[in-house]
């Protein structure tokens, strides 16, 4: 099994912080990464499907990076908003199995 | 726009009792999934399939089977429901594997007695 670590497990940050957390993955057999947002009493929602080295996505005011030679994505949230409060899941695809999920980054936004 | 489905929302089942938990997603993908959620161990995938009739076992597959006769749709089944089999059930589909994003269903809270 892949092992995927996000850091931290949990973050409460003050409305208008921007903040950041981290996905590490095995660097060898990369092929995508994933990031979702999962709020309390809904499904989780794809935010980005990432692929290339340096590759850096934005929707809004989140963003994430990729480095896929040291193995690491982070995901990026400026001002945040007490809308943003959710779990934040990062899942490496490796090609010979489905995606594994890391545990989530649970994010709580104080207004 | 991209709809899964799945039978329930919430099911309270006896132990040793067999569960059928049914997933549909509208949008013709091949790629379908089962997964358990548990507080402090993330999202667990049981079981996948690539295409009908294939299925492949995921990370903890013991105590399930799955079924999938048509490409819409893709069951769990709890052969006999034990207590430890008391979590969130999400249900996900994608079109390529692993390179377009997976669509979850609302999830079924299934609570075993």
């Amino acid at each position: 099994i892949l092992n995927v670590e996000q850091s931290p497990q949990s973050l409460h940050v003050q409305e208008g912080d921007s903040t950041n957390f981290t996905c590490s993955f095995p660097s060898s057999n990369f092929y995508a990464l994933h990031w979702y947002r999962w709020e309390t009493a809904k499904s989780p929602e794809a935010l980005f499907v990432m692929t290339l080295n340096g590759d850096e996505k934005k929707k809004g005011r989140i963003s994430a990076t990729l480095n896929t030679k040291e193995g690491y994505s982070y995901l990026y949230i400026k001002g945040s908003q007490p809308e943003d409060s959710a779990t934040y899941l990062c899942a490496p695809y490796s090609g010979n199995t489905p995606l594994v999920f890391g545990k989530g980054t649970r994010l709580s936004v104080i207004a | 726009d991209v709809k899964v489905t799945q039978s329930s929302r919430y099911l309270v089942k006896r132990t040793g009792e067999k569960v059928f938990l049914e997933c549909v997603q509208d949008m013709d993908h091949e790629n379908m999934f089962w997964y358990r959620q548990d507080p402090g161990l993330g999202l667990r995938l049981i079981y996948f399939s690539y295409d009908v009739k294939m299925k492949e076992k995921g990370d903890i597959p013991e105590g399930y089977s799955v079924s999938r006769e048509k490409k819409e749709r893709f069951s769990l089944i709890l052969e006999s429901a034990s207590t430890n089999q008391t979590s969130m059930y999400l249900c996900a589909s994608s079109f390529r594997r692993g390179y377009n994003e997976q669509f979850f269903g609302p999830g079924t809270r299934l609570t075993v007695l």
